[in-house]
């Protein structure tokens, strides 16, 4: 696996259920970053990790919102009683901050999880 | 906030040139990068940009200015693959995060 999974793919939950979405980063990345796409929007950031410290989590929509990387590699983000808001693809990114070669630390993506709330 | 402003949506023909534009007004700058999303995919990597000028990379370029808080993506030789959306991100100063654009729809007709 060379590239950054997530899993489920598609996910759909009643509203007030609560899910977990997993991202399995690329093997060695320290970072490890959740973003959440709206339709016909861009990402938006929600959290950050590094190794296994959760540094920023400005972005967290709610106190429903929770991420966890407890062994510095596997994330899991979980939302609890789920609202139609909340529909959305969720992606995961990873990146190894100091790679040298002019690109910037790259944050590499995952295909995400289509959340459907009904 | 942060501000990232793009065009919603484009149309070009095959074989021709499109220029994609960005502009972005944030709480300081530390690069500026472009990724491509076909539908239903991940975001990969097309360019970064953190000094002021064009890098070049095959069929797309990227070009920034610091000053103007500006910059473009040109796409030669426009294939119909590279129908997609284009996000434009900036990675602010004392962040790790990326601030996205809504992206640029692009439609390459025959």
């Amino acid at each position: 696996g060379a590239g950054v999974s997530q899993s489920p793919r598609y996910k759909v939950a009643k509203r007030g259920q609560d899910v977990a979405l997993r991202c399995d980063p690329i093997s060695g990345h320290v970072s490890l970053f959740w973003y959440q796409q709206a339709l016909g929007q861009g990402p938006e950031f929600l959290t950050y990790f590094q190794n296994e410290a959760q540094l920023d989590k400005s972005g967290l929509p709610s106190d429903r919102f929770f991420a966890e990387r407890p062994e510095g590699s596997v994330s899991t983000l979980k939302i609890q009683r789920t609202q139609q808001e909340d529909s959305a693809v969720y992606l995961c990114a990873s990146s190894f901050p100091g790679l040298a070669g002019g690109r910037g630390n790259e944050q590499f993506f995952g295909p995400g999880t289509r959340l459907t709330v009904l | 906030g942060q501000n990232i402003d793009q065009p919603t949506e484009m149309t070009a023909t095959e074989g021709a040139i499109v220029q994609i534009n960005c502009t972005y007004q944030t709480s300081g700058f530390n690069g500026l990068f472009w990724y491509q999303q076909h539908a239903g995919e991940a975001p990969t990597f097309l360019s970064y940009n953190v000094l002021d000028g064009l890098e070049e990379k095959g069929r797309f370029s990227s070009f920034l200015s610091r000053s103007k808080g500006y910059s473009y993506l040109l796409l030669k030789e426009l294939q119909m693959k590279d129908s997609a959306s284009y996000l434009c991100a900036v990675r602010v100063a004392g962040a790790n995060n990326l601030f996205f654009g809504t992206g640029t729809r692009l439609t390459v007709i025959p």
